[in-house]
Order: C-alpha cells, then sequence, then structure tokens
C-alpha cells in the first residue's frame, strides 16, 4: 500500500501526559499537512512542511504543540501536557509538488483522560 | 465568516436515486479550488472530485459531479445512482491560492443510502 500511513491508530493517555503521532506520506510528496479533527466537524488545518521546512502553523498550534519533519519524509506531532480538549482525530495529509489534492492517512484518534 | 458552508447536517437517499449535497463558499481571491471528500466511519479522508476555480466545465468523476456556480459561490456535490456504500459523512473544502496552503473544510453532510 502506498497510500498515507499513520502510527499509532488510536491513543488514550491521562492528563499530563506527553504523546507523540508519526506519519508517512506517499513517496515523493514534499508537502505534508497536520490537520485536528473534533466531533460533528471538519478537519482544522495546524500545520504545514514543504520538504523539512514548516511553512505555516495555526493559531490552533499552542506551545504545547510541535511538529517535525527532519528529514523530508516521514513527520511527528507531539503534544506535550496533554488536556481533555486535545481529544480529538489528528489527520496527516500529504501532495504532490505538482497536483492540487490532499491525500489523508487513516488518522490517529487520541483520547484523554 | 465561514469559509466553507454546508447547511444540510443529515439527508438520506433511496438506493440508485441521485442526490444533491450542498456547499457554499466565500473568498475574494480570484484562484482556488474546491473539493470533496468522503468519510466512511473508518474515518479515513476519501478524496472524491476537485474543481479549478478558472475550469470552464462542471468536473465529473464517475458518479460524483460538481455543480460548480461561480457567481453563486456554490459547488455541490451529485451523486449518481446511490449506493449502500455511498453512506458517510462527505465535506466540502476550498483552498486559496494566494492565502497557503492549507485546506479550509465546512462542517459536513452526513448521508444515508436507504435500501
Amino acid at each position: 500500500d502506498t497510500g498515507v500511513s499513520q502510527d499509532p491508530r488510536h491513543k488514550i493517555t491521562k492528563r499530563g501526559q506527553n504523546v507523540t503521532f508519526r506519519c508517512d506520506p506517499i513517496s515523493e510528496h514534499n508537502r505534508l499537512y497536520w490537520y485536528r479533527q473534533t466531533l460533528g466537524q471538519g478537519p482544522e488545518f495546524l500545520t504545514y512542511f514543504q520538504n523539512e521546512a514548516q511553512l505555516e502553523k495555526s493559531r490552533l498550534l499552542s506551545d504545547r504543540f510541535s511538529a517535525e519533519r527532519p528529514k523530508g519524509s516521514f513527520s511527528t506531532l507531539e503534544i506535550q501536557r496533554t488536556e481533555q480538549g486535545d481529544s480529538a482525530m489528528y489527520l496527516c495529509a500529504s501532495e504532490h509538488p505538482v497536483q492540487e489534492t490532499q491525500y489523508f492517512g487513516p488518522g490517529t484518534r487520541l483520547l484523554v483522560l | 465568516a465561514q469559509k466553507i458552508t454546508q447547511t444540510q447536517p443529515g439527508m438520506f437517499v433511496q438506493e440508485k436515486e441521485a442526490v444533491t449535497l450542498d456547499c457554499t463558499y466565500d473568498t475574494s481571491d480570484p484562484s482556488y479550488g474546491l473539493f470533496w471528500y468522503k468519510q466512511p466511519s473508518s474515518g479515513e479522508m476519501i478524496f472524491l472530485i476537485y474543481q479549478g476555480s478558472y475550469d470552464q466545465q462542471n468536473a465529473t468523476e464517475g458518479r460524483y459531479s460538481l455543480n460548480f456556480q461561480k457567481a453563486r459561490k456554490s459547488a455541490n456535490l451529485v451523486i449518481s445512482a446511490s449506493q449502500l456504500g455511498d453512506s458517510a459523512m462527505y465535506f466540502c473544502a476550498m483552498r486559496e491560492e494566494n492565502t497557503g496552503n492549507q485546506f479550509y473544510f465546512g462542517t459536513g453532510t452526513s448521508l444515508t443510502v436507504i435500501p
């Protein structure tokens, strides 16, 4: 399967713990995006990478959130000191530089207790 | 103001019938793209169809077509010959060329296909 993959698919954690999610984009897609989706809403943009450079960050991305894409391939999203309000689906998408379309991974469902 | 508005929280359609899911958008950027995604209960967002703001013809992809009315700023999705597997959430999204690469999504429409 050459689609976007995300790991883990589900994560349950206690408030205050740190969590890290991984996204592997489609090969040759140099653009990578992170979105957050809460129940009953559409995905909301968090951040965007072109190769290893983080070019855009949403105001939704508080200081507790950090994303990296060190080699321009996979990306990680870390949430420090998780709060119950962080419970959501975290979606990753990748895009070929010429195409207009973002292709999404299966998402990571986070539940903070 | 909302960039994307989907006014139908839920829709029902009889199997084999056609259904239209509404989407209106708000932008002052002359160049933009409009997208529809399907999200089954498994959670993955599946790309369905794309329409560019300068495209002269409405986009079609198999049973999906996009009814693009630029003056009205609407981009409705038409699904023909509905199938049970079409039951899912459907999201309309927009990207503006001059304001970054992020997608703006609507709140979605839940479609249920009735046998």
